[in-house]
């Protein structure tokens, strides 16, 4: 079974505190991408990351910065001296592997407080 | 260049009435796609449109469809709502269908049935 799941459902931080949101997936397939989006209090789903299963080198962006380990099946994201603009929704998501489509996870909200 | 735009922004209908939300993708882009985020239930993927051909859909009750016109942009209609139906669905549209996943989001509609 294709499966997305980020355990934590919601995270409260003092501005300028690190922060790490954990994603866990299960596939079967060899070669995948992994996904994170950002979706503020407006609504819409904002594109952070894709990742190739091929690249397990680390990406940083900025204050964030993305930890994928293929050995454990996890895709864990961190922001670094986080902002109250960094508030929302997080969500992880996945190919399924039969129809195209992105599996989700259940999403973490980020409470940043000032 | 404009954005995935979704109208309306809010929907308010009664049980039993029909919804219809459109959506326009980002210029070229031909691919569009549908979700529901219902509370506590996280993202579903709903339907997929590509070159006006539905091209797959999700685990929903026939009475949600949509079309896709000649200019790419896309209706979802909602037969014979029910309260269960509330939620934002959501938008994205892409260039190149199926494994590229460079899905730009719109904003939603947030619907309520009452």
């Amino acid at each position: 079974a294709q499966k997305v799941t980020q355990a934590q459902t919601e995270i409260s931080v003092v501005e300028k505190e690190d922060v790490t949101l954990d994603c866990v997936y299960e596939t079967r397939d060899t070669t995948y991408y992994l996904f994170w989006y950002k979706q503020p209090p407006s609504g819409e789903l904002v594109f952070l990351i894709r990742r190739n299963s091929f690249d397990e080198q680390n990406e940083i962006s900025g204050r964030y910065s993305w930890n994928f380990q293929k050995s454990t099946s996890s895709f864990n994201f961190t922001i670094t001296a986080s902002q109250v603009v960094d508030s929302a929704v997080y969500f992880c998501a996945f190919p399924s592997d039969s129809n195209y489509q992105l599996i989700w996870g259940a999403g973490t909200k980020l409470i940043i407080k000032p | 260049e404009a954005g995935v735009t979704q109208s309306p922004t809010h929907l308010i209908k009664t049980r039993g009435q029909q919804a219809t939300l459109r959506c326009s993708p980002i210029s070229g882009h031909t691919s569009v796609y549908w979700y529901q985020q219902a509370l506590g239930l996280g993202l579903q993927f709903l339907l997929w449109y590509d070159e006006g051909e539905e091209r797959n859909r999700g685990n929903f009750p026939p009475r949600f469809s949509g079309r896709q016109f000649p200019n790419y942009s896309s209706e979802l209609n909602v037969n014979a709502l029910e309260l269960e139906d509330s939620a934002l669905y959501l938008c994205a549209s892409s260039l190149i269908p199926g494994e590229d996943y460079g899905y730009t989001f719109g904003s939603g509609t947030r619907l309520t049935v009452v």
